[in-house]
């Protein structure tokens, strides 16, 4: 069964750090794009950030653009989320989600999630 | 960017009812269109891709339909296990994006 579990959430000040890692189980890593989605309280889904599997290819919301950086390390099947620069708005249960592609190339869902893991931005 | 709009944005309904949720995009997305649920506290589960396509394992009480800029989620006879929120999203391009959801009550 392909499954999902994050790691690293916590407390951190406003322009502080975090790294959250998910580890892949269940399934072949290395050939699945792999995303992060949030969800602030009480909020919607809100998209972060893709990194292909087929080339090193990454996409991001304009508003983490130059503060948040995926990768992967697929000899360990686990996608990371670089975060500094953190703001009380990035507030939000994190989540990592597998790609599922529709067809044709950057046509993605999200069929495989982790249970999420809690980022609180505060003084 | 493309921006997702759903109504309504909560609806209430009984077991066996007949429940309709609408997703406008912003511009054409052909039909690069995803439906999700999501209970209290859990992750969001895939129910519908590619606008109608039934992910495995979702009961056939679900069924997704349109193209373009109009999308349809519809829930044949409601169940009990069927009261959580719906988010649309697009996969047509980055950055993809969320409908704000659609809170299904009693």
């Amino acid at each position: 069964e392909a499954q999902l579990l994050e790691s690293g959430g916590g407390l951190v000040q406003p322009g502080g750090s975090l790294r959250l890692s998910c580890a892949a189980s269940g399934f072949t890593f290395s050939t699945f794009g792999m995303s992060w989605v949030r969800q602030a309280p009480g909020k919607g889904l809100e998209y972060v950030s893709t990194l292909l599997a087929s080339v090193p290819t990454t996409y991001y919301v304009d508003s983490v653009k130059g503060r948040f950086t995926i990768s992967r390390d697929n000899s360990k099947s686990t996608l990371f989320l670089q975060m500094n620069s953190l703001r009380p708005e990035d507030t939000a249960v994190y989540y990592c989600a597998r790609d599922h592609s529709m067809g044709p190339p950057g046509k993605h869902v999200f069929d495989i999630w982790g249970q999420g893991t809690m980022v609180t931005v505060s003084s | 960017d493309i921006q997702m709009t759903q109504s309504p944005s909560s609806v209430s309904a009984s077991i066996g009812d007949r429940v309709t949720i609408t997703c406008r995009a912003s511009q054409n997305i052909v039909n690069w269109l995803a439906w999700y649920q999501q209970k209290p506290g859990r992750a969001p589960n895939l129910l519908i891709y590619a606008g109608s396509t039934l992910q495995s394992g979702v009961p056939s009480r679900f069924s997704g339909s349109g193209s373009g800029t109009d999308f349809t989620l519809t829930i044949s006879s409601l169940q009990a296990e069927d009261f959580a929120t719906y988010y649309c999203q697009q996969g047509n391009s980055f950055p993809y994006t969320f409908g704000q959801g659609t809170k299904l009550e009693s």
